[in-house]
């Protein structure tokens, strides 16, 4: 059973970079797309952006200039970096598998990071 | 740009039918599908491919898309199913993720 695991920081300061990570076991990055979707306090699910194993990628245009996700074939794992964050990127943050079967839905998540940011 | 629109909240009377609607143009041509999400928790996947069950999913569960509408329905409601529900699709002009701003269900 695959399971998604995250770590990271609950707590960034105003202008810093928010980093996080999400483990994947009992399956491996390849031949998957892997996700990084947050939800602010109240609100709606906004995909930030989503990875290919090989490194291909495909931002939010609203977050674009800020992002980075990654993957480490190595460890399993794929990470997110939104710099410059703001009060407005107070947010819980899943990662999350992709399918790309037809339809393209998300069949796994990971437990969810709530990041604050505040000084 | 493409939206996914739902009605912010339903309501429902234990073991009666809920439908929880989500619109986009021309909505039938794409796949549909569908996440709970309780309080604190992760969204799950409960329906995808506009009709299909993951395992583990009650049967009570179930979908369908045709014209600008795609709609999950939940025969004989129980307090549990009691959650907000998100509509997704793909919209492959863009390859990006479409997700509706979501519907509280209220069984009472």
């Amino acid at each position: 059973q695959v399971q998604l695991q995250q770590s990271g920081p609950g707590l960034v300061k105003p202008s810093e970079t928010l980093s996080l990570t999400c483990t994947v076991s009992g399956g491996s990055l390849s031949s998957y797309y892997w996700t990084w979707i947050r939800q602010p306090p109240g609100k709606e699910l906004e995909c930030i952006g989503y990875i290919y194993y090989t490194g291909t990628a495909n931002y939010n245009p609203s977050l674009k200039s800020r992002v980075t996700i990654s993957p480490d074939t190595s460890k399993n794992q794929f990470s997110l970096k939104l710099n410059s964050v703001t009060a407005a990127d107070t947010a819980v943050y899943y990662c999350a598998r992709l399918s790309p079967v037809a339809g393209w839905f998300f069949d796994h998540w990971g437990q969810g990071t709530l990041v604050t940011v505040s000084s | 740009s493409y939206e996914l629109t739902q009605p912010p909240s339903v309501s429902v009377s234990p073991g009666q039918t809920a439908s929880v609607t989500c619109s986009g143009d021309k909505l039938g041509n794409k796949y549909a599908c569908w996440y709970q999400q309780k309080p604190g928790q992760s969204p799950v996947l409960v329906i995808y491919q506009n009709t299909k069950r993951p395992s583990g999913i009650p049967e009570r569960f179930s979908g369908s898309n045709s014209g600008n509408t795609a709609t999950l329905t939940i025969s004989g409601t129980q307090a549990m199913d009691e959650a907000d529900y998100y509509c997704q699709a793909w919209d492959s002009n863009t390859a990006w993720v479409l997700f509706g701003g979501g519907t509280n269900l209220t069984v009472l």
